[in-house]
């Protein structure tokens, strides 16, 4: 069964960058047919696609934050990771990473608990 | 102001019929991306419920269906149980961005 952890500092100040490692167990992060995704959720509202990665290094970002967030992988760790800088109290938010399925369908069939990063002094 | 537009609530008596649209635009729905949906029970994080309109992941009951006509999507739940009571999320493309809607809680009367 494919597992997803996040894991990183709960807590980042203003204007500094927020680091978040997702590790994948029970299957391999460099498969042809999956990419994979981190998205957002503010605390009570909705959730927000930050973007997603191939193995091999294809990216693609949310245009609204685009210019701040970088991500990438590390296979040999089965790990892939989201840093998003100059943060601000709107980037608060329960962080999930997830497994997207490179089908007609794109579904997201395997997703992370969830970690809660505040933006705070 | 998400892409996808859900109602922000929906209800319904044990064991009735309940649907949730989902209504986009030419540049995702109506190009013809599918649809997938979400269950997020309280706490937790989202889980797939639907995927590529009509379809249900292994271990969904056969109570949920979803289906999709041209620049909308719905989610039907029938026979409602309590434990249904929960969070349901629409998420399509639009070209090569993923887009999610903002969310229908549903409530067990």
């Amino acid at each position: 069964q494919l597992q997803l952890q996040e894991s990183g500092p709960g807590l980042v100040k203003p204007s500094e960058t927020l680091s978040l490692t997702c590790t994948v167990s029970g299957g391999s992060i460099s498969s042809s047919s999956y990419s994979w995704t981190w998205i957002r959720q503010p605390p009570g509202k909705e959730l927000e696609w930050i973007g997603s990665m191939h193995y091999f290094g294809n990216t693609y970002y949310n245009p609204s934050i685009k210019t701040r967030v970088t991500m990438s992988v590390d296979t040999s760790k089965n790990q892939f990771s989201l840093k998003l800088s100059s943060v601000t109290a709107a980037d608060t938010a329960v962080y999930y990473c997830a497994r997207e399925y490179l089908g007609n369908d794109g579904q997201l069939d395997y997703w992370g608990q969830g970690t809660l990063v505040t933006v705070s002094s | 102001q998400s892409v996808l537009t859900q109602p922000p609530s929906v209800s319904g008596a044990p064991g009735q019929r309940v649907t949730i649209s989902c209504t986009g635009s030419s540049s995702n729905i109506g190009a013809g991306y599918d649809v997938n949906w979400y269950q997020q029970l309280p706490g937790t994080a989202p889980k797939l419920l639907i995927y590529g309109n009509t379809n249900r992941p292994s271990g969904v009951p056969d109570r949920f269906s979803g289906s999709k006509s041209g620049t909308s999507a719905s989610l039907a739940i029938t026979g409602l149980q309590a434990e249904d009571e929960a969070d349901y999320y629409c998420q399509s493309h639009d070209s090569s961005l993923k887009v999610f809607g903002g969310g229908t809680k549903l409530t067990v009367l």
